[in-house]
This record gives structure tokens, sequence and C-alpha cells, in this order.
């Protein structure tokens, strides 16, 4: 199991909106580090969508957004397009571990 | 632009060796602290390890202390990743990654493509 909690798959008809939780605990999210989400199109490296929590790099569209509350952090993603069809990760690091950690992924399909 | 350029994977026997490199360009190399992180086959990222911009200080995952050795070379641009006693679980594609953030909070900003490294008899 991934120290980070998303859901194994989410799915919305383009045009939709749709959110991908991201659950970690006191070690990690809750202890205050910043999540960050990558976007992993088929067969292609990930690469980086939000960082800090809510800060999108140039180049992502405001589509895209991220926010964090407690022991969680999520993605929200409007105006869904064929083209966002990926799998979407979460990461942040946990201080009982000493480590970076990665939510274990979510496949978005748009029907 | 930044690229990040990975060589050195390939098909390894269980126990065996490998090394992995990654040319870096398009940025103040010296400057940044990378990582390595992995994805198995049909799996999740999986971060493998990190090293400092001056490559004095290192990081490795529980599951590959002792047995992978990360390293850069700032003359050349380059970063290491020195895999020994291999198990059939290393077998992924492993990307060489340049870090941002903070210290408390570190995160990749930029991935290479990959290299692949499959443990099998």
């Amino acid at each position: 199991q991934s120290v980070l909690t998303q859901p194994p798959s989410v799915s919305g008809a383009p045009g939709q909106r749709v959110t991908i939780s991201c659950t970690g605990s006191t070690s990690n999210i809750g202890a205050h580090y910043d999540v960050q989400w990558y976007q992993q199109l088929p067969g292609t490296a990930p690469k980086l969508l939000i960082y800090a929590n809510s800060n999108r790099p140039s180049g992502v569209p405001d589509r895209f957004s991220g926010s964090k509350s407690g022991i969680s952090a999520s993605l929200a993603i409007t105006g869904l397009q064929a083209e966002d069809e990926a799998d979407f990760y979460c990461q942040s690091y946990d201080s009982l571990l000493s480590s970076w950690v990665f939510g274990g992924g979510t496949k978005l399909t748009v029907l | 632009e930044v690229q990040l350029l990975e060589s050195g994977g390939g098909l390894v026997q269980p126990g065996g060796s490998l090394r992995l490199s990654c040319a870096a360009s398009g940025f103040t190399y010296g400057n940044s602290a990378m990582s390595w992180v992995r994805q198995a086959p049909g799996k999740g990222l999986d971060w493998v390890s990190a090293i400092s911009g001056s490559g004095g200080t290192t990081f490795y995952a529980d599951s590959v202390k002792g047995r992978f050795t990360i390293s850069r070379d700032n003359s050349r641009n380059t970063l290491y990743l020195k895999m020994n006693s291999l198990r059939a679980e290393d077998t992924a594609v492993y990307y060489c990654a340049k870090e941002s953030g903070t210290v408390s909070t570190p995160y990749v900003d930029y991935w290479g493509q990959g290299t692949l490294v499959t443990v099998s008899s």
C-alpha cells in the first residue's frame, strides 16, 4: 500500500469537473509538508502539474487546481478534455519514513 | 530547455549490478539537487534516492539502502545510480529527476524519459 491514498480511478464527461483526493496522515500532509501533483500521459514520463499545494508551473492550464486541508489534498480539473486522460499522482514528504512519498495513482477516464 | 537523458538500463540477472547515468543540460546542474524515481511495470511512482547539489548529502529509500549508491559528477553534468545485489522487485523504469522546492518538501520539476531495468534470470 502507498503511504498516500488516492482513488484508483475517476471519470467524467468532456466539459465536466472532476476531483482527485489524496489522503495522508499526521506525519506527511498533516505535518504541513507540501503536496505536489504529477500527470503521466500514456507511455510518457510524469510531468509536474501542481507544486506547493496549489501552484501551477508555467504552461499548465488554469483548469487544473490544487488544494490542501488537514491530512488531505485534492486536485480539481474543470472543463474536462479528452487529452486530460492520464494517470495522476500526489507526492509529499513523510517525517517518520524520512522519505518522499507518492500516492498510488488515479487513472482519469474522459467518457 | 532542461534535458535529462538516462542511459545504462538493460537486462541483468538477480544478484547482478548495473550503473545508470543521466546527462543533464539546460540548467545550472551543480546548483540543483537530483533524484532517481522508479516505476515498476503497471505500477505507481516510487522514490529511490536523492543527492544534494554538491554531492555531499545523499538519501535513500529503505528498500535500496545498502545496495544502491547515488553520485554525481558536476564537471560532467552527470548523475549516476550504481545498483548492486539487484532483485526481481527492482525491475522498473528508472527516471532521472531534477529537484526543486525546499529542503523539507522537495519535488520534481523536470523528469527524464526513463531507462528500463529488468532483473531476471
